[in-house]
């Protein structure tokens, strides 16, 4: 079962900030099958990324995946005050799927 | 449209039995995969499993595996998921998703999400 550690646990950032936050895998992910998604309190997950980097569907392009093997990242460019929520990473392989266990992205 | 709605919240007693639903439409049920995802209050989320309504194949994170049963009914396109014994540590946001496409990368990601199911389990 792979195992995805997500870094840091709590980042704290202003409007217009550049946000980098880090997912890293127990083992290598297969085929990149690596995801990432917004929750806001209240509200079922979003996705933002799949693929490791390919925005899913009306995401804007401030915000950008990278990596692949063990270490992958999601960059927000620049900060709008509606992005700062819990973002999870998600990755699929061997039949199985799993979730870090999530970064929060706070207003400095 | 594609939607996935899910039964309502629950509130129960220890060693009771329950099953939760997700009523789906706007698409082909049998073509996709459906996920369970449990949240507990203030925690992260986790995979719960996985069902292919085509094929019945089921699979299960190991640690839920022998805890909850994953079903489907293609006739209605609704998917379930099953406690037989509750226990209080299974209180939690239970939700139900599903990938964009069938094919390439986004076929194991998460698009498509159900409202959520609130279970409270309590004495």
């Amino acid at each position: 079962e792979v195992v995805l550690s997500q870094s840091p646990g709590t980042l704290s950032l202003s409007p217009g900030e550049r946000a980098s936050l880090s997912c890293r895998a127990s083992q290598t992910v297969d085929n990149n099958y690596l995801a990432w998604y917004q929750q806001k309190p209240g509200q079922a997950p979003r996705l933002l990324i799949y693929g490791a980097s390919t925005r899913a569907t009306g995401i804007p392009d401030r915000f950008s995946g990278s990596g692949s093997g063990t270490d992958f990242t999601l960059t927000i460019s620049r900060l709008e005050p509606e992005d700062f929520a819990v973002y999870y990473c998600q990755q699929y392989g061997s039949s199985l799927y799993s979730f870090g266990q999530g970064t929060k992205l706070e207003m400095k | 449209e594609v939607q996935l709605v899910q039964s309502g919240a629950e509130v129960k007693k220890p060693g009771e039995s329950l099953k939760i639903s997700c009523q789906t439409s706007g698409y082909t049920f049998t073509t996709y995969y459906i996920a369970w995802v449990r949240q507990v209050p203030g925690k992260g989320l986790e995979w719960v499993g996985i069902i292919y309504p085509g094929d019945s194949d089921i699979r299960y994170s190991p640690s839920f595996q022998g805890q909850v049963t994953i079903s489907a009914d293609k006739s209605i396109g609704t998917a379930y998921l099953h406690w037989s014994s509750l226990r209080a540590s299974d209180t939690a946001m239970y939700y139900c998703a599903r990938p964009l496409y069938y094919y390439d990368s986004s076929a194991y990601s998460f698009a498509f999400w159900g409202q959520g199911t609130l279970v409270t389990v309590s004495s």
